[in-house]
């Protein structure tokens, strides 16, 4: 079965600090990780994606199969930066049409003038 | 474009109550997908939709949860009877195909009391 951990529930920085995000994730098949990002009193949606290796809004993440890991790092986090941040796991080649989304429980990211 | 738009945006309802929640997806989005997120988690996959078929509903509670999507686009998700454990928000998505980003609406925060 998939799984997604992010272990951190909370993280808190200052303005202009660097910023990581942990997200480990178990898998046996091919996966493709996904960052949601939920600001306060707005919709979930799509940070980045590891397939399309863009840097969105600063932010960075690198798919790491050996460690299983796809952490995200910003180097100078913004007050704006402050949301709910999932990592997501989607199996990229299960077949047919069934793509389901394994979240992680989230990390708040806190940034503090 | 338009988002993914939900309604109602909360709603309280006893234990053994009946409640419905509605979906209208980004216009020409055929994969659609309902999610439960429990305060503290990140949001589960209950049922995802390709056009009007179920392409996966493993983890829908399908003694009190159903589902449908009548003609391919609307979709509607009930709970009959309701129980405490229900409480929670329930998103809904769409994308354009299996593989494309998932959009998220605003949600439906259900309390059962």
């Amino acid at each position: 079965a998939q799984r997604v951990t992010q272990p951190e529930k909370l993280l808190s920085v200052f303005k202009g600090a660097p910023v990581e995000l942990k997200c480990n994730y178990s898998y046996s098949g091919s996966p493709e990780l996904f960052w949601y990002v939920q600001y306060s009193r707005q919709r979930l949606q799509l940070l980045l994606r590891h397939i399309s290796r863009e840097s969105i809004k600063g932010f960075t993440a690198d798919l790491n199969k050996g460690e299983t890991s796809f952490h995200l790092k910003k180097p100078f986090a913004q007050e704006e930066d402050s949301a709910m941040y999932y990592c997501a796991l989607r199996d990229l080649y299960s077949g047919g049409s069934n793509y389901k989304l394994t979240f992680g429980k989230g990390t708040l990211l806190t940034v503090n003038p | 474009e338009a988002g993914v738009a939900q309604s109602p945006r909360y709603k309280i309802i006893e234990k053994r109550q009946s409640v419905a929640f509605w979906c209208n997806p980004i216009s020409g989005h055929a994969t659609l997908y309902w999610y439960q997120q429990i305060l503290g988690q990140g949001p589960k996959l209950l049922i995802q939709f390709q056009n009007n078929g179920v392409v996966d509903d493993s983890q829908l509670p399908k003694d009190r949860f159903s589902a449908e999507r009548l003609k391919g686009v609307d979709s509607t998700l009930k709970i009959q009877p309701a129980k405490l454990e229900d409480s929670a928000v329930y998103l809904c998505a769409s994308s354009f195909g299996g593989v494309g980003e998932a959009f998220f609406g605003q949600g439906t925060r259900l309390t059962v009391v």
